[in-house]
């Protein structure tokens, strides 16, 4: 079975400065995606960043960035110039590309992000 | 319009009650899902389903059961509710195919009292 660990329960930084959340997992598989989710206070559940294990170049939205170190099964998000609408609970997520695991979402514990104007 | 709707958005029940929480997508997508999120526990997987005629069980089951009613309709019931299905419950969809995306409904807030 996946797991999928986020060791840092809570996190701060301050407006305009850059702040890294951490994200780890377990899998035998070798094809899989991983996600980062956004769940601002309105609760919502927003998709922020997807990688694909199979590539090699890490992916990237606008501000939102991943360092995707497969060997070390470590899948970490980078966002720069923070926001104070960045604030929110993110959540790291495992899908594996087939197996008996196939198409189902495994989540971490989440890390709550607070930006201090 | 949202692509992903649930109804209700609240809901305040007791103990013993059957409810039904229900999911509607115009996404076309023919995967659906249930979560429920707890604090300090992330989400985690009820049921899904990968076409009408598909129903999965998921991580945490029990007390559960859901109805594939069309390809846009995902509904879970409560059979008869507990305190400890207070929580916050996820529909989510995604298309085959589409890179194991899933996308959100807004959530319902369940308290069994």
């Amino acid at each position: 079975a996946q797991t999928v660990t986020q060791s840092q329960p809570e996190m701060s930084v301050q407006e305009a400065e850059t702040v890294t959340l951490s994200c780890t997992y377990d899998t035998s598989e070798n094809n899989y995606y991983l996600f980062w989710y956004k769940q601002p206070p309105s609760r919502q559940m927003i998709l922020v960043i997807r990688q694909e294990a199979y590539k090699q170049q890490n992916a990237t939205e606008n501000r939102f960035s991943v360092n995707f170190q497969k060997a070390a099964k470590s899948f970490s998000l980078k966002i720069s110039d923070s926001q104070l609408g960045d604030t929110a609970m993110y959540f790291c997520a495992f899908a594996n590309a087939g197996g008996t695991s196939y198409g189902k979402l495994t989540f971490g514990q989440g890390t709550i992000l607070t930006v201090h104007p | 319009d949202a692509d992903v709707t649930q109804t209700p958005r609240n809901r305040i029940t007791k103990t013993g009650k059957r409810i039904m929480l229900e999911c509607s997508q115009t996404k076309g997508h023919d995967r659906m899902y249930w979560y429920r999120q707890d604090p300090g526990l992330g989400l985690r997987l009820i049921y899904y389903s990968f076409d009408v005629k598909d129903i999965n069980k998921g991580e945490i089951s029990d007390g559960y059961s859901v109805s594939r009613q069309a390809q846009a309709k995902f509904s879970l019931s409560l059979e008869s509710a507990i305190p400890n299905q207070t929580a916050l419950y996820f529909c989510a969809t995604s298309q085959t195919g589409g890179l194991e995306t899933q996308y959100f409904g807004p959530g319902t807030r369940l308290l069994v009292l």
